[in-house]
């Protein structure tokens, strides 16, 4: 059971080109999650999924795409990267339910455009 | 819109004393949960605990507590009896309709 895991765990781009980031959990969680954290602050959600087929946007959106065609994966795409996108991304997995839904986080990747 | 704040950027203690992380929050939600999670400088988000609006006690975990005070908005994390695997990155987030939303976060760090 290796949980959340993300591909790859580094990555160094130039502006202008793009990239997918690519998330995998093996626990059967319907909801995913990519986040962005930037030095000294704490995670903004940039989209999100509530099942196969289905994505939201989160606080921070712009300049990505995502697809979640399966519901182990959740893809998150940079048309065009640009230096403000230099962050270290992370997914996260969570099942809906009561008392309360906590998230499971994948390691993390960590993106440098330049 | 949901909102977290932690006033302290970072916390310095002693070994074995006891730390308390601030947390505030403001939402206009009836429901929602409050979450504290740890990242070490390896990296990754390690949850600690969770509190619910509708709890009436307050949460604890092992050496983690929540000092939740709902009509003051705030959920503190109490860390008793530190140790030197304790220095970290703290947030705080709380979480409404399936979503969560972190604070900037805290570094504690235990000196020995």
């Amino acid at each position: 059971n290796a949980g959340v895991t993300q591909t790859p765990k580094f990555r160094v781009l130039k502006t202008g080109q793009s990239m997918t980031l690519l998330c995998a959990q093996d626990m059967n969680h319907e909801y995913m999650y990519w986040y962005r954290q930037d030095p000294g602050m704490g995670l903004r959600l940039i989209h999100y999924s509530v099942g196969e087929g289905t994505t939201a946007k989160g606080e921070v959106p712009d300049g990505y795409n995502v697809s979640r065609l399966k519901k182990q994966n959740f893809l998150l795409g940079l048309e065009s990267a640009a230096p403000s996108q230099t962050s270290v991304y992370f997914c996260a997995s969570s099942v809906p339910g009561l008392p309360y839904n906590e998230q499971f986080f994948g390691p993390g990747t960590r993106l440098t455009v330049l | 819109a949901q909102k977290i704040t932690q006033t302290q950027p970072g916390m310095f203690v002693q070994e074995k004393e006891a730390v308390t992380l601030d947390c505030t929050y403001d939402t206009s939600d009836q429901s929602y949960g409050l979450f504290w999670y740890k990242q070490p400088s390896s990296g990754e988000m390690i949850f600690l605990i969770y509190q619910g609006s509708y709890d009436e006690q307050n949460a604890t975990e092992g050496r983690y507590s929540l000092n939740f005070q709902k009509a003051r908005k705030s959920a503190n994390l109490v860390i008793s009896a530190s140790q030197l695997g304790d220095s970290a990155m703290y947030f705080c987030a709380i979480q409404g309709a399936q979503k969560l939303v972190f604070g900037q976060g805290t570094r504690l760090t235990i000196n020995p």
